[in-house]
């Protein structure tokens, strides 16, 4: 199947360890984004990255890195310096056609204990 | 900041239309509406984007006013799946696009 992957769907991390979340496409787009979820509130945009090896901060991005060394993956590193890191993280791609929609992945939710 | 305002929560019956509004009165002229929805701890679905003209595709119908300062989204025959968050959002059309969500409606279908 076609899709775009998140792994793990739950994770759970001490507080001030560094968590990697990945994301992987096969959908052959070129634009890779990630965003966070609080509860009850909307996406917030993260990183996102339009082709590889170039990427540019989102509105939330204090905190978080993120590296685009292959096309098809796009893995977001939640640092201890990102104060408030349990969230539900989403991850999406796009293609360079003429809609431009967003696809997103199932989500990785993060608790930090 | 979102760009959209839309009522925080909706009820429609199971098999009647349902009408999504959304307000955007400061909407460019080369700024598109896009919908999406998100069932409780998925990721956002695409749904339907327009620019001035109405749209409609197998999943719903997009009606744009003249002036482009507001919109419906229609789920002509909703069922009990159609229960979610639907999110009502403006942007231009490029490369990487920075979508900005606001709360959106949490739309309840009830059999």
């Amino acid at each position: 199947d076609g899709g775009i992957t998140q792994s793990p769907k739950y994770l759970f991390r001490k507080e001030g360890q560094n968590v990697t979340l990945s994301c992987e496409q096969n959908l052959n787009h070129d634009a890779m984004y990630w965003y966070r979820q609080d509860p009850g509130q909307g996406l917030r945009l993260i990183y996102y990255s339009q082709i590889v090896n170039d990427f540019q901060k989102g509105d939330i991005a204090e905190g978080y890195s993120v590296s685009r060394e292959k096309k098809e993956s796009f893995p977001l590193t939640v640092t201890s310096a990102q104060k408030n890191p349990t969230a539900f993280y989403l991850c999406a791609s796009s293609a360079w056609d003429s809609r431009y929609t967003q696809y997103f992945g199932p989500g990785t939710r993060l608790t930090v204990l | 900041d979102a760009k959209t305002t839309q009522p925080p929560s909706m009820d429609c019956a199971e098999g009647r239309a349902a009408n999504l509004p959304c307000n955007h009165s400061t909407i460019s002229g080369n700024e598109y509406v896009y919908w999406y929805r998100q069932i409780h701890s998925q990721g956002p679905q695409y749904i339907i984007h327009g620019l001035k003209n109405n749209e409609t595709n197998e999943m719903a119908s997009l009606i744009i006013t003249e002036d482009r300062k507001s919109s419906t989204l229609i789920l002509p025959h909703a069922t009990l799946r159609d229960t979610a968050v639907y999110y009502c959002i403006v942007s231009i059309i490029q490369g990487a696009q920075k979508l900005v969500f606001g709360q959106g409606t949490r739309l309840t279908i009830n059999p």
